[in-house]
């Protein structure tokens, strides 16, 4: 069973700084299909990124996606208010079907 | 716009049983997977079920194999999760989440319903 381990666990930067947070997975993630989503208090998550680096619709390109095999990487370039919140990276095609990892708070400093 | 409402949720006792649906607006139901995935409180993000466009490939995480039914109705644009025999750890936010990207990811979730298992 593949499992996806996220760090640090909690991030404390300022708005204007660059984030950087990693996700890692026990066994190699199937075709790269790695997805970044974004969660908000009292909010559904949000898809920011698919297939490791592609971004969705709308999102902004300060954010961008890395990464292959087992590690990848969700950068912010320059922090907004708005971008504040939990990440969670999720794998689609290892057993099971689909998972996430545990979660990136990202917190102002 | 695209749209999807979850609702069903509710308080039911240990070893009870609920039907959570899903109704979606703003896109054709039929050319999408569809997930259902739930966040217990305080919790991360957990899997649950996942359903091809037809219908002809169904998967349930292990922890509800069994117990969960995940189905649609096209004709409805309506998704389901049939759950029984629940139990309190079943104690959750339930999303659903329409399927992109070749099914890889869910693109678009609802706000979700709450399901509290407690006697």
């Amino acid at each position: 069973e593949i499992v996806l381990t996220q760090s640090p666990g909690t991030l404390s930067l300022s708005p204007g700084d660059r984030a950087t947070l990693s996700c890692r997975a026990s066994q190699s993630v199937t075709s790269n299909n790695l997805a970044w989503h974004q969660q908000k208090p009292g909010q559904a998550p949000r898809l920011l990124i698919y297939g490791t680096s592609n971004r969705a619709t709308g999102i902004p390109d300060r954010f961008s996606g890395s990464g292959d095999g087992t590690d990848f990487t969700l950068t912010i370039s320059r922090l907004e208010p708005e971008d504040f919140a939990v990440y969670y990276c999720q794998q689609y095609g290892s057993s099971p079907m689909y998972s996430f990892g545990q979660g990136t708070k990202l917190e102002i400093k | 716009e695209v749209q999807l409402v979850e609702s069903g949720g509710g308080q039911v006792k240990p070893g009870g049983s609920l039907r959570l649906s899903c109704a979606v607006s703003g896109f054709t139901f039929s050319s999408y997977s569809m997930n259902w995935i739930r966040q217990a409180p305080g919790k991360g993000l957990e899997w649950v079920a996942s359903m091809s466009i037809s219908g002809s490939f169904i998967y349930h995480a292990d922890s509800v194999k069994g117990r969960f039914t995940i189905s649609r109705d096209n004709s409805k644009s309506l998704l389901y999760l049939q759950m029984n025999s629940l139990k309190a750890e079943d104690t959750a936010v339930y999303y659903c989440g329409r399927g992109r990207y070749s099914g890889t990811t869910s693109d678009f979730w609802g706000q979700g319903t709450l399901v509290t298992v407690s006697s």
